[in-house]
């Protein structure tokens, strides 16, 4: 069965620091792996999504992750970060051939000036 | 145009009441999903329809009975409301079922209070 752990449920960083949340999965077959951003009282929304390309993905609002298959990670970075980047992230994994999405418990990310 | 719209945005009612919750997509998607997302942000998926066929039904109680019209739309009707079925719930949709390498569109949420 497929899980993801996310470390820490809280992160905060200072105004044009670099951000970076952890995520590992646990999966039976190869996995396509998402990063979701949640705004107060929104639906997610879709940052970037892994699905056996290229292992270093770009998204939107210049995140980016890395997905790294011998340590079973996709942490998602961005060099410098911004007031509005503050929200709740989410990891998710689904495995090949099923499009049930398992969710990690979320890092909300504290934005300070 | 939203994308994946649910109505009402909130919902407050009595223990032992019935309410829907409806959700419409108009992306053209074959996939449509509940999920409820409990008061520490944990997000877990209820049911999955595929062109208005149940796929998955995660161990939900009975009372809680999705019916899908058509593939635009999937509802949630929920019978003998408990407190503990306050939550937000979530639609989404995503462009088919088989593989999984599609992301999913979520609607706003809809916000269920139960006193």
């Amino acid at each position: 069965a497929q899980s993801v752990t996310q470390l820490g449920s809280h992160v905060s960083v200072s105004e044009g620091a670099l951000v970076l949340l952890r995520c590992n999965y646990s999966s039976s077959v190869p996995p396509y792996l998402f990063w979701y951003v949640q705004y107060p009282n929104q639906g997610l929304q879709l940052l970037l999504k892994y699905t056996s390309a290229a292992t270093l993905v770009k998204g939107i609002n210049g995140f980016e992750a890395e997905f790294k298959k011998s340590e079973t990670s996709f942490h998602l970075t961005k060099p410098s970060a911004h007031m509005s980047d503050a929200a709740e992230y989410f990891c998710a994994v689904s495995e090949g051939g099923y499009s049930t999405l398992t969710f990690g418990k979320g890092t909300m990310l504290l934005v300070s000036p | 145009d939203t994308a994946v719209s649910q109505t009402p945005k909130y919902l407050v009612t009595q223990m032992g009441n019935d309410k829907s919750i409806k959700c419409e997509q108009n992306l053209g998607h074959d996939t449509m999903y509940w999920y409820k997302q409990d008061s520490k942000k944990f997000l877990k998926i209820m049911f999955s329809y595929n062109n208005k066929e149940l796929i998955i039904n995660e161990t939900v109680p009975n009372r809680f009975s999705p019916k899908s019209p058509d593939k635009a739309h999937l509802n949630l009707h929920i019978n003998s409301l408990e407190l503990g079925d306050s939550a937000v719930y979530f639609c989404a949709s995503s462009q088919d079922w088989g593989t999984g390498r599609n992301e999913q569109f979520f609607g706003p949420g809809t916000r269920l209070t139960v006193l």
